[in-house]
């Protein structure tokens, strides 16, 4: 039981390219999220996907793009990263059956983009 | 809007005693409070959470959190402090509205347990 799993765990780029952030869940939670953390600003929460076939901005959606490909699988996409994207994110899960459910963490993407 | 402060980026404590992570809230109905634990180079992990009941609420590595209705606060605790507790903490909150609501992090409060 592997739980929250994302890929790459580091990853470097240069104004301009595009990548996919790839994250994955064993645990059959409905319910995704992804955030970035910068420092002295918490988590951020940039989009989420509360089931299976839905998808929903957070706070700071502008340039990115999800798609829940499964009910296991949840991708984020830079399309064209900037600077400004330089930060750790993080993917969730959550059951999603009631409002008080534990989200669950991946260990994290570092993107550096330069 | 729901918002939640932690109002100190770091907190010193020596070993073997009690410590204190602060968190107040500010949500429009009924609060949903979580605090979750990021070690270094790690997702973040979760600790406990207050729905509703006994205002002391026990969770994992042996702390525990103290909800305050009056002075809006939820401040993590432990009796006494192990190095090993040396990490990120934050402290997390939603309302109780029907429907998705996300949940509103802290900005983080990184406890230092000195030997």
């Amino acid at each position: 039981n592997a739980g929250v799993t994302q890929t790459p765990k580091f990853q470097v780029l240069k104004t301009g390219q595009s990548m996919t952030l790839q994250c994955a869940q064993d645990m059959n939670h409905n319910s995704m999220y992804w955030y970035r953390q910068d420092p002295g600003m918490g988590l951020r929460l940039i989009y989420y996907s509360a089931s299976e076939g839905t998808t929903d901005k957070g706070e700071v959606p502008n340039g990115y793009n999800v798609s829940r490909l499964n009910k296991r699988e949840f991708s984020l996409r830079l399309e064209s990263a900037a600077p400004s994207q330089t930060s750790v994110y993080f993917c969730a899960s959550s059951s999603g059956a009631t409002s008080t459910d534990t989200q669950y963490f991946g260990p994290g993407t570092r993107l550096t983009v330069l | 809007a729901q918002s939640v402060a932690q109002p100190e980026d770091q907190v010193n404590v020596a070993e073997g005693n009690p410590l204190t992570v602060k968190c107040t809230y500010s949500v429009s109905g009924n609060p949903y409070l979580f605090w979750y634990v990021q070690y270094p180079n790690r997702g973040l992990q979760f600790l406990l959470k207050y729905i509703t009941g006994d205002n002391l609420v026990k969770g994992s590595y042996g702390f525990e959190a103290e909800f305050n209705k009056s002075q809006t606060s939820f401040h993590l605790k432990k009796p006494s402090a192990l190095v090993s507790d040396s990490a990120l903490y934050f402290c997390a909150g939603r309302d109780d509205q029907r429907g998705y609501q996300k949940v509103t992090f802290g900005t983080g409060t990184k406890l230092q347990v000195i030997p």
